[in-house]
Parts: structure tokens; C-alpha cells; sequence
């Protein structure tokens, strides 16, 4: 049990070039999220998934897609990547069902845009 | 705006010193209040849910207390092991479609041998 795993673990963009982050999950989990983690800032929220086929936004979307074709995958795109893009991404999964709403989180991936 | 303030932003202690983090919140209906651990380029790893006033939670030397306003994350008798960045977020109670959590900055907490 892997629990969530996401790659690549680091990347270097130049501006203008776009990328594809992966994010798989094992434990059947409905919701995935996409946050970004910025010093001295809390995470914040970019795009989220309740469910397969579907995506909404977050707090801070401008600049990201996402796509959730499989439940246990959740893609973030960056189409035309930008400096203030900068930053370290994690993603996160929630269970649909029981009590306890709280988040499984990945490694994370480290990315540079220069 | 549900908002999250934690506070101090570092705190470095000796081995076996005890002391509290705090986290003052505010939501629009608590659903949930929820402690993470981070350890340097990982992934927050889950520690606590608290959902009610009064409410506390124990792991090893960490306890969590949960107020209508702010929660307190105590830690005793911590070890070095224990020196990581400490993450408050809160789920708010009308938000069941994203169920998103409002994370705070983060406690960098340092323990030295």
C-alpha cells in the first residue's frame, strides 16, 4: 500500500515551457486535491476532484488544468509555465465516506521555473 | 474567510523542555481542526482531528485541546525526533462539496539533544 505517490520529485522549467505532474493514489479514495506550498505561506489550494471525470477550482487555479480520467490518478498541467510558478506541489486524498475527513498527502514535487 | 494564524512561526527547545503551539482559527462552522506534522521535503503526515470544543487527542508526547477559538498543540518531554514543522488547517462546516482545508503557516519547531 503505496498510499499517494506523485512524480516527478523535481523539475526544472524555463518560462514558457509546459509540464505535466502526476499524481496516483491506492486507497480508493473519491476526493484528490492540488495544493502549492510557498514559504512562510500555508498550502493553498489550486484544483480539486470529487469524484472521476470531474475537477473544480480552488483558491488559486489561474495558470493550472487538471484532469481526473481514472479515480486513483489526478493530473495538474501547467500550460505556459511562469517564475511565480515556483513553488513545491503536493496532492492530497480524502475518502468519500466516514467521519474523519482527513487528507492523505504525497511526497510532493519540488519545481523551478526559471 | 475562514483564516488560520499559528503561532510562534519557530520554536527552538531543549530536550525535554516542554511547551504548546498555538493555532487560533477562524471558520464559518467548524467541521473540523486538523494537526500535520511536516519533516523537510515530505509530504504533511496526519496527526490529530479535533471536532468540538473541550475536545483533546494524545500521540506519544504530542496532546491536542481544541477551544472555540484557537487549539493548543503540547508537546512533552519532546526528543530531537520530534523537531519538524507542525501544520494547523480547518475544514469549515458548510463546505461539504470541496471539504477543502484553510492551512495556517506552520510552527518550525527545533529540539536539541
Amino acid at each position: 500500500n503505496a498510499g499517494v505517490t506523485q512524480t516527478p520529485k523535481f523539475r526544472v522549467l524555463k518560462t514558457g515551457q509546459s509540464m505535466t505532474l502526476l499524481c496516483a493514489q491506492d486507497m480508493n479514495h473519491e476526493y484528490m486535491y492540488w495544493y502549492r506550498q510557498d514559504p512562510g505561506m500555508g498550502l493553498r489550494l489550486i484544483h480539486y476532484s470529487v469524484g472521476e471525470g470531474t475537477t473544480a477550482k480552488g483558491e488559486v487555479p489561474d495558470g493550472y488544468n487538471v484532469s481526473r480520467l481514472k479515480k486513483q490518478n489526478f493530473l495538474l498541467g501547467l500550460e505556459s509555465a511562469a517564475p511565480s510558478q515556483t513553488s513545491v506541489y503536493f496532492c492530497a486524498s480524502s475518502p468519500l465516506t466516514g467521519a474523519n475527513y482527513e487528507q492523505y498527502f504525497g511526497p510532493g514535487t519540488r519545481l523551478t521555473v526559471t | 474567510e475562514d483564516q488560520v494564524t499559528q503561532s510562534p512561526e519557530a520554536l527552538r527547545l531543549q530536550e525535554g523542555e516542554s511547551s504548546s503551539l498555538n493555532c487560533s482559527y477562524t471558520v464559518s462552522g467548524l467541521r473540523g481542526l486538523f494537526w500535520y506534522r511536516q519533516d523537510p521535503g515530505k509530504g504533511p503526515e496526519f496527526l490529530f482531528t479535533l471536532y468540538s470544543a473541550g475536545e483533546e487527542k494524545e500521540k506519544e508526547r504530542l496532546k491536542a485541546t481544541l477551544t472555540k477559538k484557537e487549539s493548543f498543540l503540547h508537546i512533552t518531554a519532546p526528543k530531537p525526533e520530534d523537531s519538524a514543522t507542525y501544520l494547523c488547517a480547518v475544514q469549515a462546516g458548510g463546505d461539504t462539496g470541496r471539504r477543502a482545508l484553510t492551512f495556517g503557516s506552520g510552527t518550525r519547531l527545533q529540539v536539541q539533544p
